[in-house]
């Protein structure tokens, strides 16, 4: 079945410093990929896609790219800021549903310190 | 900015107690959905529902869960009997294509 496996967090880090988020999926057919933000008492919001292989998403400075080879979505930034704090989840679309659900991953908590 | 909104923010029930939980989705959108978060856990899908009916659900949703569309705006979840663990964080989202589905900031539900 699909399933998307998230690294453990809760992960600090200081203003400026790198950040990534691992996600590794397993699915039937060609899924779509996603990375969704949760700022504190906010609902799920959409932060970036990518809908076939070697696709890179990219928003707000945030990055992830579609690895086929590796079943990789991994989510960077450069330079992450206070503001980022957050809880990230990244999730699959699979083609095989047929009432488009997604399959999402346990979140990882981002705390950034200034 | 369109929005998807969902009422109540937190709802307090007994256990065996039926509750409603309402959503109003983009008004464009064609296709809705819901999905839970048990504290700790992961989201969940729970069911989607396009064309009046529902297209897909999961082994979560059983008998005890419906969905409706009233009317041209509101999409209810409707749990009959709640349980314990019942208890969770109730997601509304709603899109008009495939991708991208735009998520309310959902409905607590503490269940005693």
């Amino acid at each position: 079945g699909n399933s998307v496996t998230q690294m453990e967090g809760p992960v600090t880090l200081s203003e400026e410093a790198f950040l990534t988020i691992n996600c590794t999926y397993t699915a039937t057919g060609y899924p779509s990929l996603f990375w969704y933000v949760q700022y504190p008492g906010e609902g799920l919001q959409l932060l970036l896609k990518a809908t076939k292989a070697d696709d890179k998403g990219s928003n707000k400075g945030f990055e992830a790219t579609y690895r086929k080879e590796t079943t990789s979505f991994h989510l960077e930034k450069g330079s992450v800021q206070v503001s980022d704090s957050a809880v990230y989840f990244c999730a699959l679309l699979s083609n095989s549903n047929s009432g488009y659900a997604l399959n999402f991953g346990k979140g990882t908590s981002l705390l950034v310190t200034p | 900015e369109p929005e998807v909104t969902q009422t109540p923010s937190h709802q307090v029930t007994q256990m065996g107690q039926e509750v409603i939980l309402r959503c109003v989705p983009i008004s464009n959108h064609l296709y809705f959905y819901w999905y839970r978060q048990i504290l700790g856990q992961k989201v969940e899908f729970l069911v989607s529902f396009y064309n009046n009916e529902i297209s897909e659900k999961s082994e979560i949703f059983d008998d005890q869960f419906s969905v409706e569309r009233p009317d041209g705006s509101n999409f209810t979840l409707k749990i009959r009997s709640t349980k314990l663990e019942d208890s969770a964080m109730y997601f509304c989202a709603s899109n008009g294509g495939i991708y991208e589905q735009y998520f309310g900031p959902g409905t607590r539900l503490t269940v005693t």
